[in-house]
């Protein structure tokens, strides 16, 4: 069965130090997302992209946070210059389409998730 | 906006008793609905959608969850809990307008004691 991959499982970095987590999404889905959990906390949405745009992202993902599409596989999250609140499980998502209408949702598949751990 | 409370942080059964894990939602629009599991050290897995029809949603490892539209909640049973049932849970919705983004509760932890 298909599946969301993430690399690295588990990245250390130091505080100002820019981090780049990776994802293969699922190989026909075409939305993309990030979320994030705090240790702890509840899972928050970080992002989405949609053709090579964000189409929607939360009040969290600030001017430090990029993603990218940087070939037909890959969809990335860059934090520019971490900081120790950056601390947290980041995961990636795919969908085949997002949903507009009513009684049709297609399914995020989650992939395992990258902790960050910024010292 | 829309926000969901799962009232109970964690839950603590005994093997092959039944258990019920709450969940409330807010949203002034419809919502779809779903339940979300995380075992230790993985991603987050679909338990079960409700996305309209019978309001009653079986989803996988023997989970079912019934929505109820007038007390706004989306509680997930299982009559007869196993070791293996051990996870976070988390109760999640989406709006119809929203092409996106999926807004999840703080989660309940399941401890399963033989």
């Amino acid at each position: 069965e298909p599946e969301v991959t993430q690399t690295p499982s588990h990245q250390v970095t130091q505080m100002g130090q820019e981090v780049i987590l990776r994802c293969v999404p699922i190989s026909n889905h075409l939305y993309f997302y990030w979320y994030r959990q705090i240790l702890g906390q509840k899972v928050e949405f970080l992002v989405s992209f949609y053709n090579n745009e964000i189409s929607e992202k939360s009040e969290i993902f600030d001017d430090q946070f990029s993603v990218e599409r940087p070939d037909g596989s890959n969809f990335t999250l860059k934090i520019r210059s971490t900081k120790l609140e950056d601390s947290a499980m980041y995961f990636c998502a795919s969908s085949e389409m997002g949903s507009g209408r009513p009684g049709l949702s297609y399914e995020q598949y989650f992939g395992p998730g990258t902790r960050l751990t910024v010292t | 906006a829309q926000s969901v409370t799962q009232l109970d942080s964690q839950v603590p059964v005994f093997e092959e008793a039944p258990v019920e894990l709450r969940c409330n939602y807010s949203s002034s629009v419809s919502v779809y609905l779903f339940w979300y599991v995380q075992y230790p050290n993985q991603g987050l897995q679909l338990l079960l959608k409700y996305l309209s029809g019978s309001t009653l949603v079986k989803g996988i490892n023997g989970f079912e969850a019934e929505f109820n539209k007038s007390q706004t909640s989306f509680h997930l049973r299982k009559p007869s809990v196993h070791i293996s049932d051990t996870a976070e849970y988390f109760c999640a919705v989406r709006t119809y307008s929203s092409a996106s983004k999926i807004i999840f509760g703080s989660g309940t932890r399941l401890s399963i004691r033989p």
